[in-house]
């Protein structure tokens, strides 16, 4: 079974860039049985999905926040990352890594499996 | 851009069977998936594939889709149930969430 722990900075300034790395265990994340995906909660609010990344590089991202948003993935240390600029009190939110399983070639379209959730802070 | 609608709020007695509705432009052609959130917890897929249940999801969680609506039914809720529940479906190369029902067990 997939597991993913988020880690990075609790505290960004407006402005500067939000850093978060996935890390994944039980799993590979060079597999083509999975995409790996950012979501984001603000406090009290709904989620928010950030974009995703596949094995191949290939990516897709929140038409809301692409501009902004990089995701990419470091295979030699199984994990993932995310990089959100210019970011603004907005921002401020858990962040959550997230997986999609491919099943018999077949995308589940959903979220399996989730990190437990990285506070970000954005304060100056 | 593609939005996902449900009611903020559903209530239910224990033991009564709870339905929460989630309504966008021809879900019914998509996948929709459901997950249930308690506070200070992660969410936690409970319905995927519009009827499926993962492994360890109990028998009382279905869903169903069609048309403009997909609905999650909790038959037999519990007070454990209770929490809030967000519906979702991939539109193109896009993810949409919607906006969360809190379901409270009274």
């Amino acid at each position: 079974q997939v597991q993913l722990q988020e880690s990075g900075p609790g505290l960004v300034k407006p402005s500067q860039t939000l850093s978060l790395i996935c890390t994944v265990s039980g799993g590979s994340i060079s597999s083509d049985s999975y995409y790996w995906s950012w979501i984001r909660q603000p406090a009290g609010k709904g989620l928010e999905w950030i974009g995703r990344i596949y094995t191949s590089g290939s990516t897709n991202y929140n038409p809301s926040l692409k501009s902004r948003v990089t995701i990419s993935v470091d295979t030699s240390k199984n994990q993932f990352s995310l990089k959100l600029s210019s970011v603004t009190a907005a921002d401020t939110a858990v962040y959550y890594c997230a997986s999609t399983t491919m099943v018999r070639g077949v995308i589940t379209k959903s979220f399996d499996y989730w990190g437990q959730g990285t506070l970000v802070n954005v304060s100056s | 851009s593609y939005e996902l609608t449900q009611p903020p709020s559903v209530s239910v007695s224990p033991g009564q069977t709870a339905s929460i509705t989630c309504s966008g432009d021809t879900l019914g052609d998509k996948y929709a998936c459901w997950y249930q959130q308690k506070p200070g917890q992660s969410p936690v897929l409970v319905i995927y594939q519009d009827i499926k249940r993962p492994s360890g999801i109990p028998e009382r969680f279905s869903g169903s889709n069609s048309g403009n609506t997909a609905t999650l039914t909790i038959s037999g809720t519990q007070a454990m149930d209770e929490a809030d529940y967000y519906c979702q479906a991939w539109d193109s190369s896009s993810v949409v969430f919607g906006g969360g029902t809190k379901l409270t067990v009274l």
